[in-house]
């Protein structure tokens, strides 16, 4: 157990809709980074929040954004879906910005 | 940009030793670290390099040569549950966000 909670597990939706992925980081860490996953790609870097603040952009695309909160839980929204976004969602969180822990990931599906 | 290559995919026996390679193309350098997935699990941290030469952890080894930007991931006595698959990343260092670049992941079978 890294210690970064992820809700939902699992979210099926329909395309067109938006979704809120939750993720509460471990005690301290005051980075959130959010990252996608598709089926047998590798990790692509979202986005990140530094104790409130966006610190860092990828490729992340003009229909999601995210925030971290004042007690530095962040979530990530997904608008307009499309059946590409299916996904494993990963938050992770870090102290120090070597070492991030990951959260368990949210299963996106999109039908 | 940055880039990082990795096998896709290596096999291994039971009990034997296995060296994943990772070189890396970065604007800047801090470190090159190494996460395992299991099938659909989150990743975890496995090992982390910022100077050259090895880092052991138990059965697990890191190695980077900054030089050679090449790194690589040494697995010992290979058990079953060392399936997976292994990441390599660095952070980039081209702002201060200290977000990591991960490869493509190299799966690894390990056969009885």
């Amino acid at each position: 157990d890294s210690g970064v909670t992820q809700t939902p597990k699992h979210l099926i939706t329909a395309t067109g809709q938006r979704v809120t992925l939750r993720c509460s980081p471990r005690s301290g860490d005051l980075s959130v980074y959010w990252y996608q996953q598709s089926l047998d790609q590798g990790l692509q870097f979202l986005i990140q929040y530094y104790n409130g603040e966006e610190r860092a952009k990828g490729n992340i695309l003009e229909r999601f954004s995210a925030q971290q909160f004042p007690d530095l839980h962040s979530e990530l929204n997904l608008s307009s879906l499309e059946l590409g976004d299916s996904a494993l969602y990963f938050c992770a969180s870090s102290r120090a910005g070597d070492t991030q822990y990951f959260g368990p990931g949210t299963r996106l599906t999109v039908l | 940009g940055q880039s990082l290559e990795q096998p896709s995919e290596v096999t291994a026996v039971e009990g034997a030793i296995v060296q994943i390679n990772c070189t890396y193309q970065t604007s800047g350098f801090y470190g090159l670290s190494w996460y395992q997935q299991h099938d659909g699990g989150a990743p975890t941290f496995l090992s982390y390099n910022a100077l050259d030469g090895l880092e052991e952890t138990g059965r697990f080894s890191s190695f980077l040569s900054r030089s050679d930007s090449y790194g690589y991931l040494l697995l010992q006595e290979l058990q079953m549950k060392d399936s997976a698959s292994y990441f390599c990343a660095v952070r980039d260092s081209s702002n201060q966000g200290g977000k990591l670049i991960f490869g493509q992941g190299t799966e690894l079978s390990v056969k009885p």
